[in-house]
């Protein structure tokens, strides 16, 4: 079975502080894992994918397989950064299929 | 508007009855997907399209849900005989993506149909 843990439901920051949303998975093989973000009244969409090893918006996450982890964080956060984020997993088998967490909301304060 | 689109976007209906939703992928993405979100959390994967053809389902798609994909472009999900644990927002995603090929290519999500069953 495949699952996905994120401990945080809401975390609250302010504007330039550094962010991390925690994200654990539990799978026996080798997964690809995503965040995916959904900002207020828009659709949810693809922020990165471990394999692809890129920053984006100024995130970046690391998958730790020692730890079973893929946090992702921003090293100065910014108000437009204020959405729901998703961590998610496609195990090795599946088409495409994702399991994804209960979601974190980030808000970042002025 | 080339993204995913579903119809309708809201849909209230009484505990008994059956609904159908209807999800347009983006036109050259062969792969579909469902899935549903209750309230506080993430999507959780309903089936997945690959062409016309239903290629996985989840054990959450009790008897009483039923989708298509007749021509391999819109697909619908049905429900019959509603309950009130069906209420939530129902997602559909497509993607590109070879047959056959285990591979993950990024999927697009539509805006959802929230479902509440009185």
């Amino acid at each position: 079975a495949q699952r996905v843990t994120q401990p945080e439901k809401l975390l609250s920051v302010f504007k330039g502080a550094p962010v991390e949303l925690k994200c654990n998975y539990s799978y026996s093989g080798s997964p690809e894992l995503f965040w995916y973000v959904q900002y207020s009244r828009q659709r949810l969409q693809l922020l990165l994918r471990h394999i692809s090893r890129e920053s984006i918006k100024g995130f970046t996450a690391d998958l730790n397989k020692g730890e079973t982890s893929f946090h992702l964080k921003k090293p100065f956060a910014q108000e437009e950064d204020s959405a729901m984020y998703y961590c998610a997993l496609r195990g090795g088998t599946s088409y495409g299929k994702l399991t994804f967490g209960q979601g974190t909301i980030l808000t970042v304060h002025p | 508007d080339t993204g995913v689109s579903q119809d309708p976007r809201h849909k209230i209906t009484k505990r008994g009855q059956n609904v159908t939703f209807r999800c347009d992928p983006i036109s050259e993405h062969n792969r579909l997907y469902w899935y549903r979100q209750t309230l506080g959390q993430g999507p959780e994967f309903l089936t997945y399209f690959q062409n016309e053809a239903q290629l996985e389902k989840s054990r959450l798609l009790s008897d009483r849900f039923s989708a298509e994909r007749p021509k391999g472009s819109f697909s619908t999900l049905e429900i019959q005989r509603t309950e009130q644990g069906d209420s939530a927002m129902y997602l559909c995603a497509s993607s590109t993506g070879l047959a056959g090929a285990n591979s993950y290519n990024e999927q697009f999500f539509g805006p959802g149909t929230r479902l509440t069953v009185l």
